[in-house]
């Protein structure tokens, strides 16, 4: 079972250019969600989803896209990169109990991106 | 909106101490709440939760937190550090029937030989 799985694990960018993570989770969650992790800040929550076909945005959402076009799969997507989103990114799913979620969330490794 | 508060950036223990990282969080509803580990290099990994029930919640490895609604607190302690306990420590809460979880910005915990 391999849980919640990140591609790629590491990039580095060139400021303007764009690229895509590729989350993917074997569990049948229902919800899926996108963090950032900085030095000193947590993790800040950038987008998330609660079924194939729609996404929120959460915290930190600007310069970021994302989509959710089949259940297991969630696209987190820079269209023009910037210096400041050099981050670790980790995305996340969890399934509901008693019709909401249970906030118990399971994570992938990390992506690691580097914008110069 | 909820938030998190850890006060604590870095706690440093000698190994066999106990040791307790502190939490506290505000929310306008009823929340669930949890801590998570993360080692070097890794993902994040449950620790323990609290839904509903005994405010006392075991988790893995030792760790026991106890849920205080009064003060709004969630420590997590363990009674007997050991060396691979040594890694980052992140509350967090999860509002009722929502589906977004706020995390604290995380403790070192550095447990010395």
């Amino acid at each position: 079972n391999a849980g919640v799985t990140q591609t790629p694990k590491f990039r580095v960018l060139k400021t303007g250019q764009s690229m895509t993570l590729l989350c993917a989770q074997d569990m049948n969650h229902e919800y899926m969600y996108w963090y950032r992790q900085d030095p000193g800040m947590g993790l800040r929550l950038i987008h998330y989803s609660v079924g194939e076909g729609t996404t929120a945005k959460g915290e930190v959402p600007d310069g970021y896209n994302v989509s959710r076009l089949k259940k297991q799969n969630f696209l987190l997507g820079l269209e023009s990169a910037a210096p400041s989103q050099t981050s670790v990114y980790f995305c996340a799913s969890s399934y509901p109990i008693a019709g909401g979620p249970t906030g118990e969330l399971f994570f992938g490794e990390g992506s690691r991106l580097t914008v110069l | 909106a909820q938030s998190v508060t850890q006060l604590d950036s870095q706690v440093p223990v000698f190994e066999e101490a106990p040791v307790e990282l502190r939490c506290n969080y505000s929310s306008s509803v009823s929340v669930y709440l949890f801590w998570y580990v993360q080692y070097p290099n890794q993902g994040l990994q449950l620790l323990l939760k609290y839904l509903s029930g005994s405010t006392l919640v075991k988790g893995i490895n030792g760790f026991e937190a106890e849920f205080n609604k009064s003060q709004t607190s969630f420590p997590l302690r363990k009674p007997s550090v050991h060396i691979s306990d040594t890694a980052e420590y992140f509350c967090a809460v999860g509002p009722r029937g929502y589906q977004k979880v706020t995390f604290g910005t995380g403790t070192k915990l550095q447990v010395i030989p």
